[in-house]
């Protein structure tokens, strides 16, 4: 039971560049999240995903794009990289939603956008 | 509006007791969670509240008053491994309950010293 992974760890773009991280879960989590932390500011939520073939905006949505075609896969995309991006992107899921039910979070990817 | 507040840094000595405040103002309310982040690393859970009083958990425990905005976490016993960022994070009700979308403050650095 690997939890939520993230892919890549690491990676450097340059401004302009696109790319994508990947996100698995393999708890048969319905709901799926994606977060930037970045120093000062706690974790943004950015895009969010309450079950297969839905996706939300969230805190922070602007420059990103996201997709959820199967339910243990979260995709965040970048179209066009900028250096306000440069942050570390942490993806996180839960079972259900409301009661306990915490969010597992990834082990985040670190961007660096030059 | 949205607001989660915390101390920004802590010190405290090893095998003492330390609490870490927060005070949220948030549309709704449905629960409370601290998680921990070392350095580096994912944040993991902790603990939950949703209901005012104290929550216990071994040498970690938090406290929620609803009416007041106010949480605590109180962990006992500190050790060197105790030091890391404690998060607080916040469940609306208005959207949170259906989506478990959690909003949260920009964490606490706890150092344990010798």
């Amino acid at each position: 039971n690997a939890g939520v992974t993230q892919t890549p760890k690491f990676r450097v773009l340059k401004t302009g560049q696109s790319m994508t991280l990947l996100c698995a879960q393999d708890m048969n989590h319905e709901y799926m999240y994606w977060y930037r932390q970045d120093p000062g500011m706690g974790l943004r939520l950015i895009h969010y995903s309450v079950g297969e073939g839905t996706t939300a905006k969230g805190e922070v949505p602007d420059g990103y794009n996201v997709s959820r075609l199967k339910k243990q896969n979260f995709l965040l995309g970048l179209e066009s990289a900028a250096p306000s991006q440069t942050s570390v992107y942490f993806c996180a899921s839960s079972y259900s939603a409301g009661g306990s039910y915490e969010q597992y979070f990834g082990p985040g990817t670190r961007l660096t956008v030059t | 509006g949205q607001n989660i507040d915390q101390p920004t840094e802590m010190t405290a000595t090893e095998g003492a007791i330390v609490q870490i405040n927060c005070t949220y103002q948030t549309s709704g309310f449905n629960g409370l969670f601290w998680y921990q982040q070392h350095a580096g690393e994912a944040p993991t859970f902790l603990s939950y509240n949703v209901l005012d009083g104290l929550e216990e958990k071994g040498r970690f425990s938090s406290f929620l008053s609803r009416s007041k905005g106010y949480s605590y976490l109180l962990l006992k016993e500190l050790q060197m491994k105790d030091s890391a960022s404690y998060l607080c994070a916040v469940r609306g009700s208005n959207y949170g309950g259906a989506t478990n979308k959690l909003i949260f403050g920009t964490g606490t650095l706890l150092a344990v010293q010798p």
